[in-house]
């Protein structure tokens, strides 16, 4: 069965600083990884996916996160912090089965804080 | 529409009465879930459908939960008998039925049970 842990529940980071919230996942196939982002109020925003190729995947606002195979995680990142980046993060996997399979699964979030 | 459409925003129930939360899906998204968020807290899986094979029905907590989806469009996720521990917010996402594209939600049903 898949699953996907981010052992953070709050991860705090002063404006301009980096900042990285962690991701591992398990899988048996081959894993699709996606990062969302929740703002008050509001529903899942997608921010980005690793499907296959390059480790390193840019997406929206500035956010960008690195696949790592050895380490099953997919970390997500950002160089400069900003207040309005404050919001629950979640990052989710689906396996690549053979045959298909298409269920989506969601770590537990996030909760990110940027000060100034 | 162009994204995903949830009805009601919020509903308030009492307890004991049924409900019924709608969600229409982005046109062409075979893939159709629903997840339940308490406040505060994380995503939970309630169901997911995937064009005209069986649903997974595995995160539906009770049987007091169901869920239908005509085709590939409408899907209605159904509570007989709410409970007080039923408040939350449902959220519904739709995606292409291949496993590397991204899920889009709906802003969700928040639910308050009385």
């Amino acid at each position: 069965a898949q699953s996907v842990a981010q052992p953070e529940d709050q991860v705090n980071v002063a404006e301009g600083n980096p900042l990285t919230v962690k991701c591992t996942y398990s899988v048996s196939g081959n894993p699709y990884l996606f990062w969302y982002v929740q703002y008050p109020n509001r529903g899942l925003q997608f921010l980005l996916k690793y499907i296959t190729g390059d480790n390193l995947v840019k997406g929206s606002y500035g956010f960008e996160a690195e696949f790592n195979k050895s380490q099953t995680s997919f970390h997500l990142k950002k160089p400069s912090a900003l207040v309005s980046d404050s919001a629950l993060y979640f990052c989710a996997v689906r396996e690549g089965l053979t045959g298909g399979g298409n269920k989506l699964t969601f770590g537990t979030g996030t909760q990110l804080k940027v000060e100034l | 529409g162009a994204g995903v459409s949830q009805s009601p925003s919020n509903k308030v129930t009492e307890k004991g009465k049924d409900v019924e939360l709608r969600c229409d899906p982005i046109s062409g998204h075979t893939a159709l879930y629903w997840y339940r968020q308490r406040l505060g807290q994380g995503l939970e899986f309630l169901i997911y459908f995937q064009g005209n094979s069986a649903p997974d029905k595995s995160g539906l907590p009770s049987d007091r939960f169901s869920a239908e989806r005509t085709g590939e469009s409408v899907s209605t996720l159904t509570i007989q008998r709410t409970q007080q521990e039923d408040s939350a917010v449902y959220l519904c996402a739709s995606s292409f039925g291949v496993p590397n594209t991204e899920a889009f939600f709906g802003q969700g049903t928040r639910l308050t049970v009385v």
